[in-house]
């Protein structure tokens, strides 16, 4: 089974460009995550999806963050206009969904994709 | 709103020794998962053991154990004859299991084994 697919893996941009990250979940997977990780710190959540629906999106800065998920499958991460405190790991996650009995909706990362900000 | 505390930056072991990575955590909720990731340098996440709240006994996974007091809301991670390749990152997650459901993880513990 292959696992999460994240592209691109490094990104280097200028401050107030626009920036992209993809993510294509594990097969029959229903939730996406995306999280932010800071230096030395631990993953923080910035949005959820059950299928196509941003079901949790509290964190992300809406102001120059989006996210989509069309056709409940692959995701797209955006960043408009970059600024230098942006420089992160974002961290695509996903698990088969709400409705799995408890202990079996484990999450599952991909490899990250690393932001520089300039 | 949940928390997890680990308390060590920053540990060394010997090769083919045992290791106890501790976790401590804070939630209201009744219902809840612990988790432990794997974070080697190249920066994936890597899922290693979970503990439900309701589960009477510990959780194992090969070389894993988790190490689950309740009481005490300790899930300390026992890693046994350490390998080289264990050197990483380690996480602590916890997950409500009726509200977010997104993992709050504490902020590491970085691993060395030494030969």
């Amino acid at each position: 089974e292959a696992g999460v697919v994240q592209s691109p893996r490094y990104k280097i941009i200028e401050k107030k460009q626009p920036v992209a990250f993809w993510c294509n979940p594990i097969s029959g997977h229903n939730t996406l995550y995306w999280y932010l990780q800071n230096l030395g710190q631990g993953p923080e959540l910035l949005i959820r999806y059950e299928n196509e629906e941003a079901v949790d999106d509290s964190q992300l800065p809406k102001d120059r963050f989006s996210a989509e998920r069309l056709k409940g499958v692959d995701s797209t991460l955006k960043i408009q206009p970059a600024e230098l405190g942006d420089s992160a790991v974002y961290l695509c996650a996903s698990s088969r969904g709400q409705g799995q009995p408890r202990g079996t909706d484990t999450q599952y990362f991909g490899p990250g994709t690393r932001l520089t900000v300039l | 709103a949940q928390k997890i505390t680990q308390t060590q930056p920053g540990m060394f072991v010997q090769e083919k020794e045992a290791v106890t990575l501790d976790c401590t955590y804070d939630t209201s909720d009744q219902s809840y998962g612990l988790f432990w990731y794997k974070q080697p340098s190249s920066g994936e996440m890597i899922f290693l053991i979970y503990q439900g709240s309701y589960d009477e006994q510990n959780a194992t996974e090969g070389r894993y154990s988790l190490n689950f007091q309740k009481a005490r809301k300790s899930a300390n991670l026992v890693i046994s004859a350490s390998q080289l390749g264990d050197s990483a990152m380690y996480f602590c997650a916890m997950r409500d299991d009726t509200g977010r459901r997104a993992l709050t993880f504490g902020s590491g513990t970085r691993l060395q084994v030494q030969p």
